[in-house]
Formats: structure tokens, C-alpha cells, sequence
């Protein structure tokens, strides 16, 4: 029962450095998101993609970049870290009939920009 | 644009309290409204998922209802336990792209 698999769980970088968060699912889900979240805020949809090869800017794209070459596989990457990027991020993906379907997520990605 | 809110922000009661949780929005024009549940360092876990043409969904001691057109829904949890101890995040589902709009949560404690 994978579900949705992110790595790392934690990670530190320096101001400019660049990294990639991975993200895979196991469920055969056609929809997979990229959200960030602050604290004591809600989550912000950063990238989304409805399949592969497809992919969509969401409210806070600035900063980061994806790409879906696999159903499975959803990463994203930041360029140039800055400290504002200091978030949890999390992935998420859901079936094709987003309606009445939920959205099911990692357990997240904790990164610290300093 | 769409926008959440979920007041208050915290909540504390005692244990085997009958409670509700709050969500409004400000555009009706939604595919469906979900709550989920977040325990502290975790992901979010879905926990009732309301469809725009239903009027509420219920799992176990979990009770969801969805007014569309006063932007609201709320969250009832019967018997509260301290195992229900978490955030609860409520997020609706709209837009030509279906897109997730969530409010920023209200942090539940169950007192035992």
C-alpha cells in the first residue's frame, strides 16, 4: 500500500543551490499536483499535470519547475533557492474523474532554505 | 477567486463532546467540497469527500453536509475522542481545471 512515495523528508540547502523532490504513485493516477504549505496557512498548488507529458501552472509557480515524462512519476524542481521557498511541500494525485474522486497525498517534503 | 475560511482556528474540548467544524467559500460554483485530516508532521488524509448535487456524506462518527448555495458546510464529529486530535483542513474543488482550494484548517484537541 505505497500510495504516493516522497523523497527526501527532510532536506537543508543553501541560498542558490538547487534540488529536485521526487514524487512516484503506485495507483495508476492520472492527475498529480505539486502543494506547498506555510505555516498556519492552507495549501497552495504550485504545478499540476493531468498526464504525461502534461503540465500546468498553479497559483505559486514562480521559483519551480516540473515535468511528467511517466504516469508514475511527478518531480519538482527548484532552481536558485531562496528563502521564501522554506515550505512543506507535498504531492498529491488523484483519478481521472477528479468530480468524485479524492485527492491523496504524501507525507511531505520539509526544506529549509537558509 | 475562491476563497476558504474555516474559523475558528483552534478548537479544545473535552473528551466525548459532540462537535462541528466550519468551512464557508465565497464562489458556489464547485465540483464538490472535501475534508481531510492532517496529524502533525504528515500528509493530508481524506475523510469525506461531498459531491456538489449531494447534501451530506457520513463516515462512522463523521458527518459532512454541503449548503452550495450559502457557501457552507460543516464538519460534525460525534463522541469526540482523543484520537481525533489533528488539523482538518476543508477544500473545495473548482474551475475548468480542477483545482483545489483549501482553507487554512482548524486544529482540533480532544481532552481525554
Amino acid at each position: 500500500n505505497a500510495g504516493v512515495t516522497q523523497t527526501p523528508k527532510f532536506r537543508i540547502l543553501k541560498i542558490g543551490q538547487s534540488m529536485t523532490l521526487q514524487c512516484t504513485q503506485d495507483m495508476n493516477h492520472n492527475y498529480m499536483y505539486w502543494y506547498r504549505q506555510d505555516p498556519g496557512m492552507g495549501l497552495k498548488l504550485i504545478y499540476y499535470s493531468v498526464g504525461a507529458g502534461i503540465t500546468d501552472k498553479g497559483e505559486v509557480p514562480n521559483g519551480y519547475n516540473v515535468s511528467r515524462s511517466t504516469t508514475e512519476d511527478f518531480p519538482l524542481r527548484l532552481e536558485l533557492a531562496a528563502p521564501s521557498q522554506t515550505s512543506v511541500y507535498f504531492c498529491a494525485s488523484s483519478q481521472r474523474d477528479v468530480s468524485n474522486q479524492p485527492q491523496h497525498f504524501g507525507d511531505g517534503t520539509r526544506l529549509s532554505i537558509l | 477567486k475562491q476563497e476558504v475560511t474555516q474559523i475558528p482556528a483552534a478548537l479544545s474540548v473535552p473528551e466525548g463532546e459532540n462537535l462541528v467544524l466550519n468551512c464557508s467559500f465565497t464562489d458556489s460554483a464547485i465540483y464538490n467540497l472535501q475534508w481531510f485530516r492532517q496529524d502533525p508532521g504528515k500528509g493530508l488524509t481524506s475523510l469525506l469527500l461531498i459531491q456538489s448535487s449531494q447534501r451530506e456524506q457520513t463516515s462512522g462518527r463523521l458527518n459532512a453536509s454541503l449548503d452550495k448555495s450559502s457557501g457552507r458546510s460543516t464538519l460534525y464529529i460525534a463522541a469526540s475522542q482523543p484520537g481525533d486530535s489533528a488539523t482538518y483542513l476543508c477544500a473545495v474543488l473548482t474551475g475548468a481545471n480542477s483545482k483545489l482550494t483549501f482553507g487554512k484548517g482548524i486544529t482540533l484537541s480532544v481532552r481525554p
